[in-house]
This record gives structure tokens, sequence and C-alpha cells, in this order.
């Protein structure tokens, strides 16, 4: 099956630095990915759509400033969280949806990273 | 706004009962898709449902989907400890196979 590998599985990092998390796809190629936000024990929350070779699409209230999306090759999308603070402490995942009009329907998830900034 | 909305928000059972999780929605939809999450990962795709669809089965999953009461539910049946997880039903009503995700049932499956 698909497998979508998500980096780092975890950052601590201090306020106003910037993380940057990383998404590919391994055996497929993802002309869409999708950027989430998860709070403990709530659902997820879209934050942008990112498409290869365009810029990213943001939900309202994402602050496209704030949350940098690269999705410069078909394997690799990457957020980049700008200037953290503590209220960006959140769990992020990342999915992805193969190229092939077959799969392309579900979604691949990466294993998530958890962001605690100090 | 969240499209799906679970009911139960949690659920215990004992091994080898059935769980069944419901979903229900407000707008109109391609598919609707569950989904399994283990605390603190990502993902997993359990089963879709299209829109022409009423029932869908795979193992020990069935799901039902109703667009007149615009609602669908999720059995397990059989359940493991191992089956202990956060469940979201998710759906897809756009041309760009965005999903909207509820809120999610967390089940424990008790030994």
């Amino acid at each position: 099956g698909a497998v979508v590998s998500q980096h780092p599985s975890w950052v601590i990092c201090k306020s106003g630095t910037s993380v940057k998390i990383e998404c590919r796809s391994l055996d497929f190629q993802a002309t869409t990915m999708f950027w989430y936000r998860q709070f403990p024990k709530q659902s997820l929350m879209l934050m942008a759509t990112s498409n290869e070779g365009s810029k990213a699409t943001y939900e309202q209230g994402v602050e496209k400033d704030k949350f940098l999306i690269n999705h410069a090759s078909l394997t690799l999308s990457t957020l980049t969280v700008t200037s953290a603070h503590p209220e960006d402490s959140s769990f992020y995942i990342c999915s992805a949806r193969p190229g092939d009009f077959a799969t392309n329907e579900k979604l691949f998830f990466g294993s998530g990273t958890q962001l605690s900034v100090l | 706004s969240q499209q799906g909305e679970e009911d139960p928000q949690a659920l215990s059972i004992q091994e080898g009962e059935n769980a069944t999780m419901n979903c229900s929605y407000k707008t109109s939809i391609n598919n609707l898709q569950w989904y399994r999450q283990n605390s603190g990962r990502g993902l997993v795709h359990l089963i879709l449902i299209r829109s022409n669809e009423r029932e869908k089965h795979s193992g020990r999953l069935r799901v039902t989907l109703d667009t007149s009461k615009k609602s669908s539910s999720l059995l397990i049946t059989a359940s493991r400890a191992a089956d202990t997880a956060s469940y979201f039903c998710a759906t897809d009503g756009g041309s760009n196979y965005k999903l909207t995700f509820g809120k999610g049932t967390l089940l424990t499956v008790n030994p």
C-alpha cells in the first residue's frame, strides 16, 4: 500500500524559532497533499491544500505567512511554522492523495508531528 | 465548520462485543470514508462508501449510508483490544477530494 513518511515525529523548540516538517510519499506520486492540525482529543482541522508546482490554498483563518507550505516535487511537501509561539504547539499531520484515478479518493496519512513550543 | 459529527463521542465495550458508531453530515457528498487513529499517530483509511451505495463490508467492518438522513454507521463486529482507537468519518463533497472530518469516536475495547 501507499506509504507517507512524516518527519520529525516530535520537535521541541524555543519561542521565536522556525520549525520545518517534511511529508514524503515513498512509493507513489502525490499531486495533492494536505496539512492538518489536531488538538488533543479533537478532530483534524484542515490547514491548507498544496498542489505540486503551485501555491498552497489555505483554509479560512490560517495565516499563510505563519505556516509556509512548499510542494516542490511530486513526493515532497514541507510545512514551516515560522516564529513559533506556545499557541502553535499542536499535532500536525500531513496526508497525500495518489495521482492515479483508481486510488485517489482515499488519503494516506503521515504519522504526525508533535510540536511543542517553549 | 465540521461536516461530520460522530456519536457517541466515547464508547467502552468488552472484547468480543460489537461496536457501532454513527456519523451525521450536513451537505451532499460524493463519498463518505471512515478512518482510524491510534493515539498520537496518523490516520489509517478503513473503508469508503459512495453516495450511491447503501452498505459495504470489509472483514469485520460494516458501513451503511443513508443519504436521505445524511447519516452513516460503522459497525465493528467481534471487537478486539487492538481495535481500541479513535474512529473518524470524513466526507468528500468537492472536486479536490478535500475531506472534512468529524469529531471522532474514541473506542475502548477492554480485554
